[in-house]
C-alpha cells in the first residue's frame, strides 16, 4: 500500500527559481491538501482540493499554486521561490472533507531556499 | 481567533511512567476534536479522534484523551509510555464553521529517559 507519496523528499533551491512538489494518492481520496509545518508552529493549510478540477486557498496560499486534474496527483508549485519558503512540506489526502474523514500525510518533503 | 495551544513544547518522562499531554483550544462552541502523531521523518498518523458522546476516547497505540468542556482542554494521555513512543505530538481542532479545515497545535515532542 503506496498511500500518500510525496517526491522529493529534499531540496534546495535559489531564491527566484522554480520547482513543483509532487503528491499522489493511490486510495482514490476526494479531498487532498498541503500544509507547511514551521518550527515552532502548528501545520499551515496552504491550499486544498475537492476533487479533480476544484482547488482553493487555505491560509497561507501566496506565493503557491496548486491544480488538480486528477483524483491521484495534487502537485504544489512554488514560482519564485522566497528565503521565507524554507519549511517542511506535507501533503495529505481523505475520501471527504469532513472531519470524520481521517487525514493520511504523506512523508513529507524538506525544501530549503537560499 | 480560533487557536490551538500545547502549552508544552518537550516532556521528558522516563520509559514506564504515566504521560500526559496537554492541549486547549479557544472556539465558542465545541469543536471536532484529533490528536495525531508523527515519528522522526514520517507524516502524521491519526491517534485518536472527538466528535461528540462519552467524552474519554480510546486511540490506537493505548493513548487515550478526556474532554472536558469546561477547561476547553482535550488532554492526551497513556499509562505507560515505551521508548517507540518518542515522538512528537499535535493537537488540533476543526471548528464547525470552518468548513472543518484544521487547526493546528504547535505540537509537543516527547523525550523518552531509559
Amino acid at each position: 500500500n503506496a498511500g500518500v507519496t510525496q517526491t522529493p523528499k529534499f531540496q534546495v533551491l535559489k531564491t527566484g527559481q522554480s520547482m513543483t512538489l509532487q503528491c499522489a494518492q493511490d486510495m482514490n481520496h476526494e479531498y487532498m491538501s498541503w500544509y507547511r509545518q514551521d518550527p515552532g508552529m502548528g501545520l499551515r493549510l496552504i491550499h486544498y482540493s475537492v476533487g479533480a478540477g476544484i482547488t482553493d486557498q487555505g491560509e497561507v496560499p501566496n506565493g503557491y499554486n496548486v491544480s488538480r486534474s486528477t483524483t491521484e496527483d495534487f502537485p504544489l508549485r512554488l514560482l519564485s521561490a522566497a528565503p521565507s519558503q524554507t519549511s517542511v512540506y506535507f501533503c495529505a489526502s481523505s475520501y471527504g472533507a469532513g472531519p470524520n474523514q481521517p487525514q493520511h500525510f504523506g512523508d513529507g518533503t524538506r525544501l530549503s531556499i537560499l | 481567533a480560533q487557536s490551538v495551544t500545547q502549552p508544552d513544547i518537550h516532556i521528558t518522562v522516563s520509559e514506564g511512567a504515566s504521560l500526559e499531554l496537554r492541549c486547549n483550544y479557544s472556539y465558542g462552541a465545541t469543536p471536532y476534536l484529533f490528536w495525531y502523531v508523527q515519528s522522526p521523518g514520517q507524516g502524521l498518523q491519526l491517534l485518536l479522534k472527538y466528535f461528540s458522546g462519552d467524552t474519554l476516547v480510546q486511540g490506537i497505540k493505548g493513548f487515550e484523551a478526556e474532554f472536558k468542556r469546561s477547561q476547553s482542554s482535550f488532554n492526551l494521555r497513556k499509562p505507560s509510555v515505551h521508548w517507540s513512543d518518542a515522538a512528537e505530538y499535535f493537537c488540533a481542532v476543526a471548528p464547525m464553521d470552518s468548513n472543518y479545515q484544521l487547526i493546528w497545535g504547535a505540537g509537543t515532542k516527547l523525550i523518552i529517559k531509559p
